[in-house]
């Protein structure tokens, strides 16, 4: 059984560019969820994708956005970069809308904005 | 979701069991306490939730006490390899109106000492 998967591992960006990340839920799992992981701090919720469509969101700026495709991947794209941004992101996956519980993560995306 | 407090930090020997403890005075009846643990540079790993009852898997133990205030995550005979941040968090396992992000607060950083 295939867990949540992430690609790329680690991305560097210049300031002002734009970057794609992506991500593969658990094997049944339709929800995909997003968080950004400063060094030091804990992961904050960037936003939930749920049959395609963005469902809940966090206290993060329009610059990320995201995609959900029908076999429940999911893509965060974050634009016109800044130093602010070099962070881990991670992603995870949940079963169904609704479900609280518990959520399986990614092993995250490091990216690095210079 | 409940406010959780965790200690900042705690230290155990290898082979010893390490007991985590976490408060959470407001939670209400049908709220969860979950726990997770993140490995330097990892994604955040699920690892056991309850209600009332204590629980047990294959990774730990969890005791919640009779008034549901506070809780243990035990780690019966801690490795090196159990180093790592553990999160405490309270919250419903469902929800009518759909599902937001985890909230972590800033956990607790266990070291398992040789």
């Amino acid at each position: 059984d295939a867990g949540v998967t992430q690609s790329p591992t680690h991305l560097i960006k210049t300031r002002g560019q734009q970057v794609t990340l992506r991500c593969s839920p658990k094997s049944g799992h339709d929800t995909v969820s997003w968080y950004q992981q400063a060094l030091g701090q804990g992961p904050q919720f960037i936003f939930q994708y749920y049959e395609e469509e963005e469902r809940q969101r966090g206290n993060f700026p329009d610059r990320f956005s995201g995609h959900q495709f029908p076999n429940y991947s999911s893509e965060l794209n974050v634009n016109a970069l800044l130093l602010g941004d070099s962070a881990l992101y991670l992603c995870a996956s949940s079963p169904g809308w609704g479900y609280r519980g518990e959520q399986y993560f990614g092993p995250g995306t490091r990216l690095t904005v210079t | 979701d409940a406010k959780t407090t965790q200690p900042t930090s705690m230290d155990c020997a290898e082979g010893r069991a390490a007991n985590l403890p976490c408060n959470h005075s407001t939670i209400s009846g049908n709220e969860y306490v979950y726990w997770y643990r993140q490995i330097h540079s990892q994604g955040p790993q699920y690892i056991i939730h309850g209600l009332k009852n204590n629980e047990t898997n294959e990774m730990a133990s969890l005791i919640i006490t009779e008034d549901r205030k506070s809780s243990t995550l035990i780690l019966p005979h801690a490795t090196l390899r159990d180093t790592a941040v553990y999160y405490c968090i309270v919250r419903l396992r469902y929800s009518g109106g759909g599902a937001d992000g985890l909230t972590f607060g800033k956990g607790t950083h266990l070291i398992i000492q040789p």
